[in-house]
């Protein structure tokens, strides 16, 4: 079945380190995003890439990084210039960044929580 | 500023009961598409329907039905004999243009709790 594995589920760190958040799509898409969750703050777009070796930033990309060497894989990197990491994050696809109509296909989440 | 209000932040339903989930979003985009998506407990989102800004009509699918108005710029989401497994957050979202790419503005999600 095809769809969007995120690694870990869960993720503990400490204060003043980089962690690097993992997701891998087997759907064929073009678009690929990372949103973040917070309790009662719906979805905020960190980046999103529409080809490899190519990425946007979204509304929130402060202290985060991303990389596209691979059209299938769009890790996310969680800086220590993140001043609130703590969250839920979620890796989604699309079609491409063209189709008003294409709906977002989601992963499961890594819930990150930094102490 | 384009946008999407869910109003309800928390909806508590006993079994069986109908539950209507509201979404109001502002555009200034004429051509535009409005989703919902459910997010069970496991965490991931899933898509449940989308309707274009042309398609005024209502669309039905087993339980669930939804109610667009642009007259009202609405988009609501009701779910008929609601069961235990609809316990989950559900957002509506809107798709609109920006400079040649298309994104999505999220709600700030309606949690639902129906209870056995």
């Amino acid at each position: 079945d095809g769809g969007i594995t995120q690694s870990p589920k869960y993720l503990f760190r400490k204060e003043g380190q980089n962690v690097t958040l993992s997701c891998e799509q087997n759907l064929n898409h073009d678009a690929m995003y990372w949103y973040r969750q917070d309790p009662g703050q719906g979805l905020r777009l960190i980046y999103y890439s529409q080809i490899v070796n190519d990425f946007q930033k979204g509304d929130i990309a402060e202290g985060y990084s991303v990389s596209r060497e691979k059209k299938e894989s769009f890790p996310l990197t969680v800086t220590s210039a993140q001043k609130n990491p703590t969250a839920f994050y979620l890796c989604a696809s699309s079609i491409d960044l063209t189709s008003l109509d294409s709906p977002l296909h989601f992963g499961n989440g890594t819930r990150l929580t930094v102490t | 500023a384009q946008k999407v209000t869910q109003a309800q932040t928390e909806i508590s339903v006993v079994e069986k009961e109908d539950v209507t989930l509201d979404c109001v979003y502002e555009t200034r985009d004429t051509t535009y598409y409005l989703f919902w998506y459910k997010q069970p407990p496991s965490g991931e989102l899933v898509f449940l329907i989308r309707r274009n800004s042309f398609d005024e009509q209502n669309e039905i699918s087993g339980r669930y039905s939804w109610n667009f108005q642009k007259s009202t710029s609405s988009f609501n989401f009701t779910i008929t004999a609601s069961q235990v497994v609809d316990s989950a957050v559900y957002f509506c979202a809107l798709s609109e243009a920006d400079s040649g790419t298309y994104k999505y503005i999220f709600g700030t999600g309606t949690r639902l709790k129906v209870l056995a």
